[in-house]
């Protein structure tokens, strides 16, 4: 099963600065997902974060403000750009185990719990 | 599109006390299903799974099986622990659409 390293666990930002969530895997994974859970609310995927290709965000979600970097099979980072106070959540890291081709689960790091002042 | 819908917390137990949540779901085709736990101050982990109809997923005295006719996937737990307080989700994945879809979570506490 893989383990997960996220930093920074906790932060608080100010409105209008930008903060770079690190996540890093003890293992080599194809895909890497990030998801934002806002209070009270369930997960909510960000993006997909492919090594070698750029990230394929979902709905409502735009490049500029959630940049990604994927350079290697074991690591990424998320940015959050431009913070407003809307931002504050916890945004998680996720891999997938993928065995014999069937999927499998996901596994979780334990989560950047961001507040914007 | 592919949806979860699982019911609202929190739920409230006396310890020793039966445990169930619902989970339903819609989803074209034939998806896994899943039960994911957050314990306080720690990131999801999967407390169960089943990948086809009535399958029945089990761990840590949870179980949940997967009924196709009715959509549903709900949790049990004949006696719950004070340690079994957390966050429960619901969760689905799709080949098709190669996504999870979360439900809302809910929360359960257990009281000594």
């Amino acid at each position: 099963s893989a383990v997960i390293s996220q930093k920074p666990s906790r932060d608080i930002c100010q409105r209008g600065t930008s903060l770079t969530i690190q996540c890093q895997v003890d293992s080599q994974v194809t895909m890497m997902f990030w998801y934002r859970q806002q209070p009270g609310q369930s997960l909510t995927l960000i993006a997909t974060a492919n090594q070698g290709s750029e990230a394929t965000y979902e709905s409502g979600f735009v490049i500029d403000k959630f940049p990604i970097s994927r350079p290697n099979l074991t690591f990424s980072t998320l940015t959050v750009s431009n913070m407003s106070p809307e931002d504050s959540s916890i945004y998680l890291c996720s891999v997938e185990e993928v065995q014999q081709g069937i999927t499998g689960e996901l596994f979780f790091g334990e989560g950047s719990r961001l507040t914007v002042l | 599109g592919d949806s979860v819908t699982q019911m609202e917390g929190p739920v409230t137990l006396s310890e020793e006390a039966f445990l169930t949540i619902n989970c339903t779901y819609t989803a074209t085709g034939y998806p896994s299903l899943f039960w994911y736990v957050q314990y306080p101050g720690e990131g999801l982990q999967l407390l169960l799974k089943a990948t086809k109809a009535d399958d029945k997923g089990s761990n840590k005295g949870f179980e949940a099986t997967y009924r196709k006719e009715t959509t549903s996937f709900h949790l049990e737990k004949g006696s719950v622990q004070v340690s079994d307080s957390a966050v429960y989700f619901c969760a689905l994945f799709t080949s098709g659409t190669y996504k999870y879809i979360f439900g809302t979570g809910t929360r359960l506490k257990v009281l000594a």
